[in-house]
């Protein structure tokens, strides 16, 4: 599966949009992004993937560069409950070959 | 519908007793993942199940881990001989198909070995 790579910390202010990089420049044409969200303390809570289109649902959007070397995940408004660290992740699936790196602590500020 | 359960929550064991973590997946789902997450670390992929059934185990220690997942009853997590490296956050997901399928998670169990 393919490397990728995201920022370690990031903050954001409640009300505006939060619009978290990753990118994965190795990833092959099978390979579909995911992100997760792991609020502290809790398991693991999916939010959205794509593989060549945007995708958009009642969490998130998910740009997806054309070359599909990086993608931007984004929460329109986020509120302090999206206080999270987020995990992108590039995988052709079978579910259990989801690696979870490091991710991106986002921290939304009132 | 329920999530994903997991029990017990907390977990405290002496070094060398057994620990015995509990996964209940969501109702419909017969696919089963293990994860462990160590302090400040990311998750870890430990093993996938299906019902009675093995699939992947790549991520297990050779040692002291085991897991199963029988045709009745929730999956099981199962650590002998528990050493202080084995605490962790355990995390158990679930999903209804195997490939390209988002993953339900549970609150974990943390392990405590003293």
């Amino acid at each position: 599966d393919a490397k990728t790579t995201q920022p370690p910390s990031m903050d954001c202010a409640e009300g505006r949009a939060a619009n978290l990089p990753c990118n994965h420049s190795t990833i092959s044409g099978n390979e579909y992004v995911y992100w997760y969200r792991q609020i502290h303390s809790q398991g693991p809570q999916y939010i959205i993937h794509g593989l060549k289109n945007n995708e958009t649902n009642e969490m998130a959007s998910l740009i997806i560069t054309e070359d599909r070397k990086s993608s931007t995940l984004i929460l329109p408004h986020a509120t302090l409950r999206d206080t999270a660290v987020y995990y992108c992740i590039a995988s052709q699936g079978g579910s259990e070959k989801l690696v979870f790196g490091k991710g991106t602590k986002l921290t939304v500020n009132p | 519908n329920a999530g994903v359960m997991q029990n017990p929550r907390h977990l405290v064991r002496r070094r060398g007793q057994e620990a015995r973590l509990r996964c209940s997946p969501m109702k419909g789902h017969s696919h089963v993942y293990w994860y462990r997450q160590l302090p400040e670390e990311g998750l870890k992929f430990m093993v996938y199940l299906q019902k009675e059934n093995i699939i992947d185990e790549s991520g297990m220690p050779k040692e002291r881990f085991s897991a199963e997942f029988p045709k009745e009853g929730p999956s099981i997590l199962r650590i002998q001989q528990v050493v202080r490296g084995d605490s962790a956050a355990y995390f158990c997901a679930s999903s209804q198909q195997r490939t390209n399928e988002k993953l339900f998670f549970g609150s974990g169990t943390q392990l405590s070995v003293l």
